[in-house]
């Protein structure tokens, strides 16, 4: 089992409509991630946080869920540059202090 | 803004060559890291490094070396390259290892091996 798994879709939606992603990881013990988005043939760039509290920044809404083990991503009012692969991240806040990716999911905004 | 500096885009190297990838990050992060990103994979961590002088195996190491003689510069040599290390090789600072800040970046090197 992968430590950090997500559906890589793609998720295909209208402009305006709501998407969520989910990501779900294996070590109970992880408290701290974060969602990175990469565009095609470009690196990945930190799009935000995710902590117990959750985070919101505008359109975008992360939330953590520690009893079940996973984490999500919320966007609303989808834009054509939302159009991207979304990469969920865990901070392994152990000895090694290593980030693990998410083999990502793609989401695809169309007019 | 924390810049990482790779310096090439693109790469062809035939089989068997050394080939020697350059990272460059300028704000004295400590912590420096390669990565390469293959489909259906996702990033698989290489090598990393905390200090100059100092590296640590990552993930999958079999076939590279890296050398951090510099704090700026890290840079990732594969000793013979081969076919299946075709893939993008991205490089990552910062400036505490994993925590709040997450990674920066480099524009990332696709390496062709013929």
């Amino acid at each position: 089992r992968k430590e950090v798994e997500q559906d890589p879709g793609p998720f295909n939606v209208p402009e305006g409509a709501t998407v969520a992603f989910n990501c779900t990881y294996s070590n109970s013990a992880s408290q701290s991630f974060f969602w990175y988005r990469q565009d095609c043939r470009k690196e990945p760039k930190l799009l935000m946080s995710v902590y117990s509290s959750g985070n919101e920044d505008g359109r975008f809404t992360a939330q953590l869920n520690r009893a079940s083990q996973y984490i999500s991503l919320l966007i609303r009012d989808s834009k054509l540059s939302d159009s991207a692969t979304y990469l969920c991240v865990e901070n392994r806040m152990d000895s090694s202090y290593k980030l693990i990716f998410g083999s990502g999911t793609r989401l695809l905004v169309r007019p | 803004d924390v810049k990482v500096t790779q310096s090439s885009r693109y790469l062809v190297k035939r089989t068997g060559e050394k080939v020697f990838l350059e990272c460059v990050q300028d704000m004295d992060h400590e912590n420096m890291f390669w990565y390469r990103q293959d489909p259906g994979l996702g990033l698989r961590l290489i090598y990393f490094s905390y200090d100059v002088k100092m590296k640590e195996k990552g993930d999958i190491p079999e076939g590279y070396s890296v050398s951090r003689e510099k704090k700026e510069r890290f840079s990732l040599i594969l000793e013979s390259a081969s076919t299946n290390q075709t893939s993008m090789y991205l490089c990552a600072s910062s400036l505490v290892a994993g925590a709040d800040y997450g990674y920066t970046f480099g524009s990332g090197t696709r390496l062709t091996v013929v």
